[in-house]
């Protein structure tokens, strides 16, 4: 069954600096998430991405964010200077088109900023 | 706006046991209803979906019915096992949704079935 990937499973990065966190979605979907998780507390949205662009993002979704799909295969959540709240696990999903379809998790990058 | 709200855990069972997490809703229209699964070390798998009133979705056992009446979306299980040990998540997208179809989760509960 096709799944969505995600790398690395575990990053470590100072405080300030600026880290990427990569992800393969399902090859024939459409719609792409961020949302992350930190320790403790529930599942937060961050942003979706279709035909190109952010169709929405969340207050957490500040300029220190981007999201990219560089090449057609990778979708990517660029943080530009890491602080320490951004530490938490980050999920990245994807669905294919139609309303109700369900959307796809891949098993999560754990960020850790020190 | 739109939440999810779930029963606290942690839920502790034995094996063979009955299962219920209790799940509500609040939103506008009628959202499609989802329960996520997500054991140890892993990260968040479907476990099944219902997307109108009085559907009700199945998978391994489990089952959740969507009932508009109550804003309800409760998870069952007639007999856990020590592998259902889990971390379970309720969540809704809003119908008409377009290209804004964000998953709104719950806080999530944790089941340990022990043998």
């Amino acid at each position: 069954e096709p799944e969505v990937t995600q790398t690395p499973s575990h990053q470590v990065t100072q405080m300030g600096q600026e880290v990427i966190l990569r992800c393969v979605p399902i090859s024939n979907h459409l719609y792409f998430y961020w949302y992350r998780q930190i320790l403790g507390q529930k599942v937060e949205f961050l942003v979706s991405f279709y035909n190109n662009e952010i169709s929405e993002k969340s207050e957490i979704f500040d300029d220190q964010f981007s999201v990219e799909r560089p090449d057609g295969s990778n979708f990517t959540l660029k943080i530009r200077s890491t602080k320490l709240e951004d530490s938490a696990m980050y999920f990245c999903a994807s669905s294919d088109v139609g309303g109700n379809q369900p959307q796809h998790f891949g098993d999560g990058t754990r960020l850790s900023i020190l | 706006g739109d939440s999810v709200t779930q029963m606290e855990g942690p839920v502790t069972l034995s094996e063979e046991a009955f299962l219920t997490i209790n799940c509500t809703y609040t939103a506008t229209g009628y959202p499609s209803l989802f329960w996520y699964v997500q054991y140890p070390g892993e990260g968040l798998q479907l476990l099944l979906k219902a997307t109108k009133a009085d559907d009700k979705g199945s998978n391994k056992g489990f089952e959740a019915t969507y009932r508009k009446e109550t804003t309800s979306f409760h998870l069952e299980k007639g007999s856990v096992q020590v592998s259902d040990s889990a971390v379970y998540f309720c969540a809704l997208t809003r119908s008409n949704a377009g290209n804004n179809r964000k998953l709104i989760w719950g806080l999530g509960t944790s089941l340990a079935v022990n043998p």
